[in-house]
């Protein structure tokens, strides 16, 4: 399996609600990416999580909440979303994080905050 | 902080040219370099990556180089076809996880 899946597809939700985000991946990769995609724009590096544990968080508001319950699912807790928060989610994993190591992307959720 | 440029911003080329897309980075520290397509509204997928020590990648229709002392990388695309027609990222990582803006590619039938 070489892939990376994310769950779900599209997400509509209001300013109260509370949602998650899901990624998975099966090829034995011990670091998992999220990024942040605004229309016509690059990604954006969120969170990275090697060997289980949160390696970099850049400056993400609280209301994103990853989690990484083991070393194939990454998640993304979303709670009191604003409209601007509206965008592509994407998750990323590859063998170890940093150097040499090629990143092998998800789909994407594209998410709306109404 | 490294800055990632990509010139030019779009393209648009009759079926069967080659074209040369290009990546600017600022930083020379540079340890991956990898290109990405992103179609509209989709994931992205990997095209090549070129580690630090090496200057260049191929596979099949594409060729990427990096040339670590001007900055710059560039992505051959030969023959190109309608389904070329894509975005083209670069992003460097590393110690950086930084994208370049993409080159929005059309390849006219």
């Amino acid at each position: 399996d070489t892939e990376v899946t994310q769950t779900p597809k599209h997400l509509v939700m209001g300013m109260t609600n509370k949602k998650s985000l899901k990624c998975e991946q099966h090829m034995g990769h011990r670091a998992m990416y999220w990024y942040k995609q605004k229309a016509k724009k690059p990604p954006e590096l969120m969170f990275v999580y090697s060997y289980e544990k949160l390696s970099i968080n850049e400056s993400v508001p609280s209301r994103f909440s990853p989690e990484c319950p083991n070393s194939s699912l990454l998640n993304l807790h979303l709670h009191a979303l604003q409209p601007e928060d509206s965008a592509l989610y994407l998750c990323a994993s590859s063998q170890r994080s940093g150097f040499y190591n090629e990143q092998f992307f998800g789909p994407g959720t594209r998410l709306t905050v109404l | 902080k490294q800055e990632v440029t990509q010139i030019p911003a779009a393209l648009s080329v009759p079926e069967g040219e080659n074209l040369v897309l290009n990546c600017s980075f600022t930083d020379s520290a540079i340890y991956n370099l990898q290109w990405f397509r992103q179609d509209p509204g989709k994931g992205l997928t990997s095209l090549l990556l070129i580690q630090s020590s090496q200057r260049e990648q191929t596979s099949g229709r594409l060729n990427a180089s990096l040339d670590k002392s001007s900055g710059r990388s560039t992505l051959y695309i030969a023959a190109s076809q309608p389904g070329d027609s894509a975005t083209y990222l670069c992003a460097d990582y590393g110690q950086n996880f930084v994208f370049g803006p993409g080159t929005r590619l059309s390849v006219l039938p």
